[in-house]
């Protein structure tokens, strides 16, 4: 167990809905990642905070969108679904803002689009 | 941008033998290459990493070597055992709050007992 908690599990919607996946970081770790890794794909980076604000950007499309709560819980939205967003989504936190600290990864998102 | 290319996609060996994965990276600036290894259904953990003020680093019987001359950097398994199987991911970052980790496609390793 690496301390990093994401709700819900499983996740299975229709094309053009909208959903929430929640993450809650380690204790005391600052920085959120967001990742999407796709059927025999890599860990493809969307987007990280830290302590509340943006702080690096990947691939993102425009229909997602993420936030850090002051507490430090990230959401991440994504709107418009289409049926290639079907994808495990991982966050993972690490105590600063470097991307040079190990990442702890939490048990992911399964995000099934129909 | 970084882009890491990771070799190969697949990788067997019979139980015992050893296993290496291969990483080239494009930013000469990167410094920071860390290894995740990702079992069946489970989350990616970090098993090793290498700062490119070292070549090699050895833990148990995993090393990681890093040529910064060439661009790659990989990974060394020795006397696999079957619980090695898993996919691996290798990752490159430059020194920078606003740079993060690129992640190759990995490699999924089985060791065949």
């Amino acid at each position: 167990d690496s301390g990093v908690t994401q709700t819900p599990k499983h996740l299975i919607t229709a094309t053009g809905q909208r959903v929430t996946l929640r993450c809650s970081p380690r204790s005391g770790d600052l920085s959120v990642y967001w990742y999407q890794q796709s059927l025999d794909q890599g860990l493809q980076f969307l987007i990280q905070y830290y302590n509340g604000e943006e702080r690096a950007k990947g691939n993102i499309l425009e229909r997602f969108s993420a936030q850090q709560f002051p507490d430090l819980h990230s959401e991440l939205n994504l709107s418009s679904l289409e049926l290639g967003d079907s994808a495990l989504y991982f966050c993972a936190s690490s105590p600063q803002v470097s991307g040079q600290e190990t990442q702890y990864f939490g048990p992911g998102t399964r995000l099934l689009v129909l | 941008g970084e882009n890491v290319e990771q070799h190969p996609s697949t990788l067997s060996v019979q139980e015992g033998d050893s296993a290496v994965i291969k990483c080239t990276y494009s930013d000469s600036a990167s410094n920071y290459f860390p290894w995740y290894k990702q079992e069946l259904g489970k989350r990616p953990q970090l098993i090793i990493d290498i700062r490119s003020n070292v070549g090699e680093k050895k833990d148990q019987r995993i090393a990681v070597t890093l040529n910064k001359t060439a661009k790659h950097f990989s990974l060394h398994i020795t006397e696999t055992q079957p619980e090695d199987s898993a996919v691996y991911f290798c990752a490159a970052s430059r020194n920078s709050g606003n740079t993060p980790l690129v992640f190759g496609k990995g490699t999924r390793l089985s060791v065949i007992a």
